[in-house]
């Protein structure tokens, strides 16, 4: 059962478009979602993280959308670079729980 | 300050031998958490370790894996009589506080492949 579904599984856009990765969690007691990037041979890197009592986060050329009533969050990577080409996962755990429940992840391909 | 080291990076096995992963933790941080990696697919986590104690295995195979943190050197993440649906990227992350709140510092991987 897979407790954080995310989409697309695959994506390719042009340098300085705006790709958007969407998760959706079923289990209202997470209250934590970070999101990592992994470059192939590589182990996951923290992004960006976010939690329910804001509605959006920027890092840079990196945002978090959260809509808590959808159980929803996206990430979006503005002015894209060909060097974001990775993987991205979202997670979510929850304050008296240490596991991160992880998507199964979004290949990213930004074309120069 | 030296981040997640895992060792092996690379490691083959044989159908029925015993694979030993390590990790050694970033400087400071007490609380060891590995997850596996299939090709295509996100981590799913196995097992939580603080120092001498399990504290969550939910994700462990009932048979043939087992963790251990000791008071002295690496966490081991330890598989017997592999078989081929072994085969995946180890990973171990580490984080200074029990929280999930905490980042987990994950390391590069071990990447067993079962013969």
């Amino acid at each position: 059962q897979q407790q954080v579904k995310q989409s697309p599984q695959s994506l390719i856009v042009q340098k300085g478009g705006i790709p958007i990765i969407n998760c959706a969690y079923e289990n209202t007691a997470f209250d934590y979602f970070p999101w990592y990037q992994q470059f192939p041979g590589k182990g996951p890197a923290l992004l960006i993280a976010i939690r329910p009592d804001v509605s959006e986060k920027k890092e840079g050329r990196f945002t978090i959308s959260f809509n808590k009533s959808a159980k929803q969050f996206s990430l979006h990577i503005m002015d894209s670079q060909p060097g974001d080409s990775a993987t991205y996962f979202c997670a979510a755990s929850m304050w008296i729980g240490n596991q991160f429940y992880f998507g199964t992840g979004t290949s990213l391909t930004v074309i120069p | 300050n030296a981040g997640v080291m895992q060792n092996p990076r690379h490691l083959v096995r044989r159908r029925g031998q015993e694979a030993r992963l390590r990790c050694s933790p970033m400087k400071g941080h007490s609380h060891v958490y590995w997850y596996r990696q299939l090709p295509e697919e996100g981590l799913k986590f196995m097992v939580y370790l603080q120092k001498e104690n399990i504290i969550d295995e939910s994700g462990m195979p009932k048979e043939r894996f087992s963790a251990e943190f000791p008071k002295e050197g690496p966490s081991i993440l330890r598989i017997q009589q592999v078989v081929r649906g072994d085969s995946a990227a180890y990973f171990c992350a580490s984080s200074p506080g029990p929280s999930g709140y905490n980042e987990q510092f994950f390391g590069p991987g071990t990447r067993l492949t079962v013969l």
